[in-house]
């Protein structure tokens, strides 16, 4: 258990819906990193927050946006969905501070746009 | 931006033998960290080992071991004694200076076999 909780697990929904996924990093972490994993693109880097403000963009699509609550849980909402969406989607957390650098894993969440 | 190559798409290896995973990166940076993850069939995203950029000593896990030539900018994984359980996608990960995302390579899936 790597200590990173997301919620839910699996999510089938509709095309042109919004959807929320929802992240606890592991106690004590202030980064949270969002990775989507697709067959075809691979795991790419979406965005991450550090302490409740986002530090870093990566490939997130503006139909996506996230945030990182004060108790420093994060969800990514993603709307306006199509089937390209279908993912398995991760949250991981750090904590720099501690400058091992390593990035815990949650599970992941399973979207699939139909 | 850093690029993270895995020119392997798919191995093959027997239980107990020695397999070598191979990775190559590029990046401008003299700091930074390297890592293998491995994705079984469960879909978690696992360490495996991590290497910090300015250590010359190659990392050591157990079974797991790195080759990390600087200067070639490769990073290349060694699983010895190779059991079933090793059976996984494996992916090579570069990050700047902790605290960073990850930048994944499109990974190389390996098979262990009796």
């Amino acid at each position: 258990d790597s200590g990173v909780t997301q919620t839910p697990k699996h999510l089938i929904t509709a095309t042109g819906q919004r959807v929320t996924l929802r992240c606890s990093p592991r106690s004590g972490d202030l980064s949270v990193y969002w990775y989507q994993q697709s067959l075809d693109q691979g795991l790419q880097f979406l965005i991450q927050y550090y302490n409740g403000e986002e530090r870093a963009k990566g490939n997130i699509l503006e139909r996506f946006s996230a945030q990182q609550f004060p108790d420093l849980h994060s969800e990514l909402n993603l709307s306006s969905l199509e089937l390209g969406d279908s993912a398995l989607y991760f949250c991981a957390s750090s904590s720099p501070s501690a400058g091992t650098a390593e990035a815990f894993f949650g599970q992941g969440t399973r979207l699939t746009v139909v | 931006a850093q690029t993270v190559t895995q020119s392997q798409p798919e191995m093959s290896v027997q239980e107990a033998e020695t397999v070598t995973l191979s990775c190559t990166y590029d990046t401008s940076e003299n700091n930074y960290y390297l890592f293998w993850y491995k994705q079984p069939p469960s879909r978690q995203m696992i360490l495996v080992i991590r290497q910090e950029a300015y250590k010359q000593q190659n990392a050591t896990e157990n079974r797991f071991s790195v080759n990390f030539q600087k200067a070639a900018k490769s990073f290349s994984l060694k699983i010895s004694d190779s059991q079933l359980g090793d059976t996984a996608m494996y992916f090579c990960a570069f990050m700047r200076p902790s605290g960073y995302a990850l930048n994944f390579g499109k990974g190389t899936s390996l098979l262990v076999t009796p």
